[in-house]
């Protein structure tokens, strides 16, 4: 079946600092994948969605120089949140479609939780 | 842009009780609708997915309506349990790549 790992599952780091996290998929060509935080409380919003071989395209408020993805084959993406601040935490999501199919189902990770001090 | 509404975002019910959830989309080219559980400190647990051609898909004690007309999709949780308890988020998909995910409902079952 279709799986998406994602890691590190908990990370906690010094405001400023930058966290970098990793979605592996695995029994399926992940050609794209969408990463989303849910802020404390809050639902999931979508950060950048990343199709291999295109341009990575960020959502309003959410910029490439803040968070870099890098999708460099069809199993694995990496975000990283730079410059973390208390506004950044939250749980960090990646979302992984699968190519075979048409239903556009996204397969999705357990999260990658940051804390920021 | 598509608009996703979700309610109610607070629902207490006994167990053995049935628990509604419902959300409202606005895009009428929403071709997939989904249903995800999040415990405590968790990621999302996928619990069931439909398309546009389906108006109803019952599994596990879950039954899930698509109403197209109204734009309406619901999630039907007949005799809850303790272990129920979670948040739970609806999710559509036009089809393309982005999912857009309503505000999530805290249900809490109690003995």
């Amino acid at each position: 079946g279709a799986l998406v790992y994602q890691y590190p599952r908990r990370t906690i780091c010094k405001s400023g600092t930058s966290m970098r996290m990793e979605c592996q998929a695995v029994g399926f060509q992940a050609t794209s994948v969408a990463w989303y935080r849910q802020s404390p409380q809050k639902t999931f919003e979508l950060i950048a969605l990343s199709t291999v071989n295109s341009a990575i395209k960020y959502e309003q408020n959410f910029t490439q120089e803040k968070f870099p993805i890098s999708h460099p084959n069809l199993s694995f993406s990496s975000m990283t949140v730079l410059n973390a601040y208390l506004e950044d935490r939250g749980l960090y999501l990646c979302g992984a479609r699968d190519d075979r199919g048409n239903t556009g189902q996204l397969y999705f990770g357990e999260g990658s939780k940051l804390t920021v001090l | 842009g598509e608009q996703v509404e979700q309610r109610p975002p607070h629902l207490s019910v006994r167990e053995g009780d049935s628990a509604i959830i419902i959300c409202t989309y606005t895009d009428s080219a929403t071709a997939y609708f989904s249903w995800y559980k999040q415990e405590a400190g968790a990621g999302l647990q996928l619990l069931m997915s439909v398309l546009s051609n389906v108006d109803r898909k019952e599994e596990q004690g879950l039954t899930v309506l698509l109403n197209k007309k109204d734009k309406r999709l619901s999630l039907n949780l007949t005799a809850a349990h303790p272990g129920d308890s979670a948040v739970y988020f609806c999710a559509v998909g036009t089809g393309g790549y982005k999912v857009v995910f309503g505000s999530g409902t805290r249900l809490l079952v109690s003995p």
